[in-house]
């Protein structure tokens, strides 16, 4: 299978602060990783698609302003949470794109991270 | 637009079987996925469908008509542990891996 390491699991930060979330993929090379939020009972909203080398895409309704994504190498992508607010509490997940031939099983999801705004 | 519907919860007795509904309207389809997902952990994947009809993987079964937009995934001899969300997401574009989830529906299985 494929490792995706995403930290930190959980944060708790002030209004106002930026919070940065990391995701790796441990075992392979991910040109393309995405971004997810996720609010309680809730299923998975796609924020962005992050391409390494390249400016992120953004689904409609999502501030790019707001959630910074940077894909600087084959292995990270980094969401940062600017000036959050209690509205930006919520669960974030990464997932990356495995390429090759295989298993249909070719995206892998990070293991999320809890972001609490106070 | 994109709409994927599913029933939010459902119940159902250890040892039971269950069908879990999906329909979906998208722009386009590349195929269909079921993931499960335990409160505050990662989905991890169940199945994929992107021609008609069964694949059968152990306990998990799932279904796919492409001309009526419906998927369902079943599951077979139930287990308290099979208690989760439920996750069905269509994959529109054909050249990323781009998913879009359905609502979700949570399973809760009872002794």
């Amino acid at each position: 299978g494929a490792v995706v390491s995403q930290h930190p699991s959980r944060v708790i930060c002030k209004s106002g602060t930026s919070v940065k979330i990391e995701c790796r993929s441990l075992d392979f090379q991910a040109t393309t990783m995405f971004w997810y939020r996720q609010f309680p009972k809730k299923s998975l909203m796609l924020m962005a698609t992050s391409n390494e080398g390249s400016k992120a895409t953004y689904e409609q309704g999502v501030e790019k302003d707001k959630f910074l994504i940077n894909h600087a190498s084959l292995t990270l992508s980094t969401l940062t949470v600017t000036s959050a607010h209690p509205e930006d509490s919520s669960f974030y997940i990464c997932s990356a794109s495995k390429t090759g031939k295989g298993s249909n099983e070719k995206l892998f999801f990070g293991s999320g991270t809890q972001l609490s705004v106070l | 637009g994109q709409n994927i519907d599913q029933p939010t919860e459902m119940t159902a007795t250890e040892g039971a079987i269950v069908q879990i509904n999906c329909t979906y309207q998208t722009s386009g389809f590349n195929g269909l996925f079921w993931y499960q997902q335990h409160a505050g952990e990662a989905p991890t994947f169940l199945s994929y469908n992107v021609l008609d009809g069964l694949e059968e993987k152990g306990r998990f079964s799932s279904f796919l008509s492409r001309s009526k937009g419906y998927s369902y995934l079943l599951l077979k001899e139930l287990q308290m542990k099979d208690s989760a969300s439920y996750l069905c997401a269509v994959r529109d574009h054909r050249n990323t891996d781009k998913l879009i989830f359905g609502t979700g529906t949570r399973l809760q299985v009872f002794p």
